[in-house]
């Protein structure tokens, strides 16, 4: 089974920071998606991406497929921002029973 | 852009109650997949289906069953409800196959007293 650690698990920032956060993996997958869950629950995907490095607006997620490793930014940080931050990885093997192994999420607080 | 549509956003039921879960999405899409959210556990997937009339088991279907009748219905059965099964549940589509973007509901939290 993939194990998904992300970090770190809680992280306070200020508005207009840079933000990094990040996701590793233990078993080769075909892809990784970053979702943002806002306080009440509603998640959002953000990104899917199996190589590289994809753009929108101020976040940018980029993952290195050798090191197993993932990272999402994002740019002048807002209080909006504020949200916890998920990784899932889809591996070519092990997993949960629909191919998914979610992280526990990084708690993002971005203060005025 | 799609919408997938969770019928309730609390929900209080007593022990022993049964408890039906509601999920639409209005894209046609094939996969829909229950999940539960717990603290410090992440997302757990309970079932999902692939097709109308079919269903798989995820990671944690103990005192959980499915239905889907219809493409853009999938819905969370919880035959006795007990205490441990307070959560927030979410449900999911997808288009098709592996490796397709996920949309979610808002989410029902759930508490059983």
């Amino acid at each position: 089974k993939n194990e998904v650690e992300q970090s770190p698990q809680n992280l306070t920032a200020q508005e207009g920071e840079f933000i990094t956060i990040n996701c590793s993996y233990s078993v080769g997958i075909s892809a990784l998606h970053w979702l943002q869950q806002h306080p009440g629950g509603g998640i959002v995907s953000l990104f899917m991406l199996s190589s590289g490095k994809k753009k929108h607006g101020r976040l940018i997620a980029t993952i290195n497929i050798q090191e197993k490793h993932s990272s999402l930014h994002i740019t002048a940080s807002h209080p909006r921002d504020s949200a916890v931050y998920i990784c899932a990885v889809r591996s070519y093997s092990g997993g949960g029973a629909d191919g998914l192994t979610f992280g526990k999420g990084t708690h993002l607080i971005i203060q005025p | 852009d799609v919408k997938v549509t969770q019928s309730s956003r609390y929900l209080v039921k007593r022990t022993g109650e049964k408890v039906f879960l509601e999920c639409v999405q209005d894209m046609d899409h094939e996969n829909m997949f229950w999940y539960r959210q717990d603290p410090g556990l992440g997302l757990r997937l309970i079932y999902f289906s692939y097709d109308v009339k079919m269903k798989e088991k995820g990671d944690i279907p103990e005192g959980y069953s499915v239905s889907r009748e219809k493409k853009e219905r999938f819905s969370l059965i919880l035959e006795s409800a007990s205490t441990n099964q307070t959560s927030m549940y979410l449900c999911a589509s997808s288009l098709t196959g592996y490796g397709e973007k996920l949309f979610f509901g808002s989410g029902t939290q759930l508490s059983v007293l």
